[in-house]
């Protein structure tokens, strides 16, 4: 079955700066690959996605890239901010998705 | 529109009980898939149904586990003889279905077995 790494496990910045934070997959038939935001007690949140089409996609502070060669993929935030703050995940798969360990984001004012 | 949503928002059981945990997808997703997280952990699958059937079940951890979607909405997830091991929050998910991966999650059930 797929398993996905997940690293590093926390990452603190200073408001403003970028943070990266990057997986690695291991089943060559995975297409799809989402990332999830959790806060603190409540439910994991879809921030961004992107299939194996496609090599990169942004959404305003948020990008996603895809190596489907080295099977890896990274989420990019620039200009982040306190609010980033959270358990950031991501996962691969097709019908069904296999998670990361998960990154643990804070952001000092 | 509505989110999914999932009951109870907590539970608490003594080991060797029975427990349901329902789950109530979003209005028209075909896809519904249930997952286990543990503190510190990414959601772990454990059975993914396509409208009324079990289109992947290899997540349930042993034959304890149990889940139905008797009319492809509302889904029921089962777990008989629970163990102290049990103890996690469940997560629901729901999707479009038909190519549409797009999984959106319920606020999950914290079972915690005594």
């Amino acid at each position: 079955g797929e398993n996905v790494e997940q690293h590093p496990s926390t990452l603190s910045v200073q408001e403003g700066d970028s943070a990266v934070i990057k997986c690695t997959y291991s089943d060559s038939a995975s297409n799809y690959f989402p990332w999830y935001k959790q806060e603190l007690g409540k439910r994991p949140q879809l921030i961004i996605d992107i299939r194996s089409n496609v090599g990169e996609k942004k959404d305003q502070r948020i990008a996603v890239t895809l190596n489907k060669t080295a099977k890896h993929f990274s989420l990019h935030i620039t200009e982040t901010q306190p609010e980033d703050s959270a358990v950031y995940f991501c996962a691969a798969g097709y019908s069904t998705l296999t998670f990361g360990k998960g990154t643990m984001l804070l952001v000092s004012p | 529109g509505a989110g999914v949503s999932q009951t109870p928002s907590n539970k608490v059981t003594e080991k060797g009980k029975y427990v349901e945990l329902r789950c109530d997808p979003i209005s028209g997703h075909t896809a519904l898939y249930w997952y286990r997280q543990s503190l510190g952990q990414g959601p772990e699958f454990l059975i993914y149904f396509q409208g009324t059937g079990a289109a992947d079940d290899s997540g349930l951890p042993n034959d304890r586990f149990f889940a139905v979607r008797p009319e492809g909405s509302v889904s029921t997830l089962k777990i008989q003889r629970t163990e102290r091991g049990d103890s996690a929050v469940y997560l629901c998910a729901s999707s479009r279905g038909q190519g549409r991966h797009e999984q959106y999650f319920g606020p999950g059930t914290r079972l915690t077995v005594t």
